[in-house]
Order: structure tokens, then C-alpha cells, then sequence
């Protein structure tokens, strides 16, 4: 069974630009959700999608977007970079439920470097 | 909000020891989780912890739950190099769905 995957692996914008991450989880999952890793804040909840609704957000300004598709991949964008925003950003799937086996499968992320 | 805090932030061991990484949490928490994480690689899930008293074990880890004293443990018996990563614990509550709350992470470096 494929895991998680997540493109590109590596990205270097510059301030002011937007750039669009890409996550298609594991078959059968329905829920994706999205967090940034950085040294200082350490890992931070961006938002979540379920059967392509946005069903929770964390505290992130508007210029953080995402959506996902009727096949439950995800896209994450950022509008108008800037040089706070390089972190490493984690996709993680999961089937969505509240059951008591329920956890994320991480994909292995995306490094974006803003300079 | 859920706030969780993880100590030590940074542990270096010799084989063969044991010890005990902490993870404690603000409020309320509906499942506690430990993830390890290796330089430059995405989070594995190692334990899941559903209520007070539950106990995981697999292989030299093992993590319990004390919800009254709103405290998971990490124990580590007898380390071994191959242990060297980063362990995560995180909690939610499952009226925010998947909005984990993660601790700053547990740097464990097991010298040979």
C-alpha cells in the first residue's frame, strides 16, 4: 500500500510570490491534513479537509489556502511568500473517523525555502 | 486551547541504559500519540493511548497514560543506537477531528 506522498520535496521562492504543495494521501483515506514544521514553533496545525470540505483551521493568516479534490488529494497555497514562511510543510492522511485506531500517516514533506 | 509539553528537550544516553522521556498536557486530551521522527524524514506513529492506565509496549519503548495527572511517558529500556531520532507526542480532542497539539519534540541521540 503506497503511503503518503508529497510533492515537490524541495522549493526555493522569493518573498512575494505564491506557491502551491501537493499531497495525495493513502488509498481509501479521506481526510488530509496539512502542518508546518519550523525550528521555533516546532510542528503547527494548518488546517484539515474531509471528503473535500475544510471541517477545522489552526491559527494561520488567509494567505495560507487549501482544497481538496473529489479523490481526496490535496493542494496547500501560499500567497505572497514571505521569509517566515520557509519551513518544512507535512501532508498527513488519515481515514477520518473517530475510532480508536485512528492516527496520521505523515507524508515525508515539502522544504520551502523563501529567501 | 490543548498545550503540551515534552522534557527533556534534548537527551544523549549511553546503550544499554534506560530512561524516560515526559509529556504533559493542559487540558482534557481524548487520545494521546507518539511519533518518531528521523533527521530529514516524515513522523512514523509509534503508540496510541486511548484512556487512564493504558499501556503500549513494542519492542524497547514503552508509553503509558496518567489522565488524572494529564502525563504520558516514554520509557526506553536498555537503548540502542538505532533509537536515535526525535519523539513527538501530541494530543487532540475528537470534537477538532484531526487538530493535533504536538509537544516541541524530545531529541534523542544514544552514543554507542
Amino acid at each position: 500500500k503506497a503511503g503518503v506522498t508529497q510533492t515537490p520535496r524541495y522549493l526555493i521562492k522569493t518573498r512575494g510570490q505564491q506557491v502551491t504543495l501537493s499531497c495525495s494521501p493513502i488509498s481509501g483515506h479521506r481526510s488530509v491534513s496539512w502542518y508546518q514544521q519550523t525550528p521555533g514553533q516546532g510542528l503547527q496545525f494548518l488546517f484539515e479537509y474531509f471528503s473535500e470540505t475544510q471541517r477545522n483551521k489552526g491559527n494561520f493568516p488567509g494567505r495560507f489556502s487549501g482544497r481538496q479534490f473529489s479523490n481526496s488529494r490535496s493542494e496547500m497555497n501560499v500567497s505572497t511568500l514571505e521569509l517566515g514562511d520557509s519551513a518544512l510543510y507535512l501532508c498527513a492522511s488519515s481515514l477520518g473517523g473517530t475510532g480508536p485506531n485512528e492516527k496520521l500517516f505523515f507524508g515525508s514533506g515539502t522544504q520551502l525555502s523563501v529567501l | 486551547e490543548l498545550k503540551v509539553e515534552q522534557n527533556p528537550l534534548f537527551l544523549s544516553m549511553q546503550e544499554g541504559k534506560n530512561y524516560t522521556i515526559y509529556c504533559n498536557y493542559s487540558t482534557t486530551s481524548d487520545r494521546l500519540y507518539w511519533y518518531r521522527q528521523d533527521p530529514g524524514k516524515s513522523l512514523e506513529s509509534l503508540f496510541v493511548l486511548l484512556s487512564n492506565g493504558a499501556v503500549k509496549q513494542e519492542g524497547r519503548l514503552m508509553a503509558s497514560l496518567d489522565t488524572k495527572a494529564r502525563l504520558s511517558t516514554l520509557h526506553i529500556t536498555a537503548a540502542v543506537h538505532d533509537l536515535s531520532a526525535t519523539y513527538f507526542c501530541a494530543g487532540k480532542n475528537l470534537y477538532n477531528f484531526n487538530k493535533f497539539y504536538f509537544g516541541s519534540g524530545t531529541k534523542l541521540n544514544v552514543k554507542p
